[in-house]
């Protein structure tokens, strides 16, 4: 069935160093990959997205990158902030006809100043 | 503009009761979806709705059902509430609901069950 598998639960890293989380899905008709940030107690908010159709997508600090022959696909953030700290969700989307989103566990990211 | 609202934002009932909750998708988007997420989790697809009509059903029991008005509002109604329903329940809209699109979030309405 449908499935997303996201690593790790938890990173932590120090302000201005890279953070790097991996997302793997199952469906291969999957082709539009959103990634959302999720502070305490606050709305999912979409930080940037992918379609199947591209390989990288930059936005400032934040990148995606997508292998489709592997399923996989993973969120880039550089120069780090103590904002940036919140649980980030990765998600899947295979069908052209319905928004329903399979998402990863979260990952928890901690940046200490 | 205004994002997704969702209302109420807090709601606490007891086993067996039923409940609903509300969702008002950004202006012009017309489709609407509700998702479950359980402390710790990632949020869980329930329904989608387009144009008043039901586009995507999750793994769901029928205690689970949920509708769509002309202005694209939306309702989720639950019935006879488990202790396992206590949950976030967020609400998502989209421009046309096609699956690649961006779908943004509500606040959610967090319900904890008694």
């Amino acid at each position: 069935g449908e499935n997303v598998e996201q690593h790790p639960s938890t990173l932590s890293v120090q302000e201005g160093d890279s953070a790097v989380i991996k997302c793997t899905y199952s469906d291969s008709a999957s082709n539009y990959f959103p990634w959302y940030k999720q502070e305490l107690g606050k709305r999912p908010q979409l930080i940037i997205d992918i379609r199947s159709n591209v390989g990288e997508k930059k936005d400032q600090r934040i990148a995606v990158t997508l292998n489709k022959t592997a399923k996989h696909f993973s969120l880039h953030i550089t120069e780090t902030q103590p904002e940036d700290s919140a649980v980030y969700f990765c998600a899947a989307s295979r069908d052209h006809n319905t928004d329903k989103l399979i998402f990863g566990t979260g990952t928890r990211l901690q940046v200490f100043p | 503009d205004a994002g997704v609202t969702q209302s109420p934002t807090h709601l606490i009932k007891t086993r067996g009761q039923h409940v609903t909750l509300r969702c008002s998708p950004i202006s012009g988007h017309k489709s609407v979806s509700w998702y479950q997420q359980v402390l710790g989790q990632g949020p869980q697809f329930i329904f989608q709705y387009y144009e008043k009509e039901e586009r995507g059903r999750g793994n769901f029991p029928d205690r689970f059902s949920a509708r769509q008005f002309p202005n694209y509002s939306s309702e989720l109604n639950v019935n006879a509430l488990l202790l396992g329903d206590s949950a976030l329940y967020l609400c998502a809209s989209s421009l046309e609901g096609s699956g690649n699109q961006p779908q943004h979030f509500g606040d959610g309405t967090r319900l904890s069950i008694l």
